[in-house]
């Protein structure tokens, strides 16, 4: 099974602040690599698909990159909506397995 | 738009079964594979296990492999999960969702005596 490894865990940040999630995986995933946001009680939303395209309603200021076994998510301007668990999953091969997610608090 | 809505969950013992569904709607639900996720309370996103869009083709994860059986009926645009052998860590909420990334608001299963 493909391994993905999230970094870090927890991360503290102000509003306005720039920040940047990374998510490794234990083989390569070519560019089959999701991004999610999830709200405390709330379904996951998608973000990014395939490692760097924006899913539809989502700010521009949200954007990620990568391919074959690093990938990154950067919020280039945070905003009080920001504020939530990320989890990144990899879809390149079954079982598809999700990071253990990084919590983004309000410093 | 698309609506995903889980239901089936409560409360059951272990050793016992329960059935899950998840009924679609606002989009071709015989187009896509579906896959069901769940998360423990306050864990992490586990994927349990995805079907084709004509239930031809299905993986499960090794945590649920044998007890576990999805399946979908295209006609009433309906995801199903089987889960039978339950244990106290299949005690989560479980989400359908889309290939294309839309979740429903998730059902809550608890395995408990």
């Amino acid at each position: 099974d493909i391994q993905m490894t999230q970094s870090p865990s927890t991360l503290s940040a102000s509003v306005g602040d720039r920040v940047t999630i990374t998510c490794r995986a234990s083989q390569s995933i070519r560019n089959w690599l999701a991004w999610y946001q999830q709200k405390p009680g709330k379904a996951p939303k998608l973000l990014i698909y395939e490692a760097s395209s924006l899913e539809s309603g989502v700010p521009s200021r949200i954007s990620g990159s990568g391919s074959g076994t690093e990938f990154t998510l950067t919020i280039s301007s945070l905003q009080a909506d920001d504020f939530a668990t990320y989890y990144c999953q990899q879809y390149n091969s079954y079982p598809y397995t999700f990071g253990q997610g990084t919590k983004l608090e309000i410093k | 738009q698309v609506q995903l809505v889980e239901s089936g969950g409560g409360v059951v013992q272990p050793g016992r079964s329960l059935r899950l569904s998840c009924a679609a709607s606002g989009f071709t639900f015989s187009s896509y594979a579906m896959h069901w996720v769940r998360q423990a309370p306050g864990k992490g996103l586990e994927w349990v296990a995805v079907i084709s869009y004509d239930g031809s083709n299905k993986y499960y994860a090794d945590s649920v492999k044998g007890r576990f059986t999805i399946s979908r009926d295209n006609s009433k645009n309906t995801l199903y999960l089987q889960m039978n052998s339950l244990r106290a860590e299949d005690s989560a909420v479980y989400y359908c969702l889309t290939t294309t990334g839309s979740w429903g608001q998730g059902t809550l299963v608890t395995v408990s005596s």
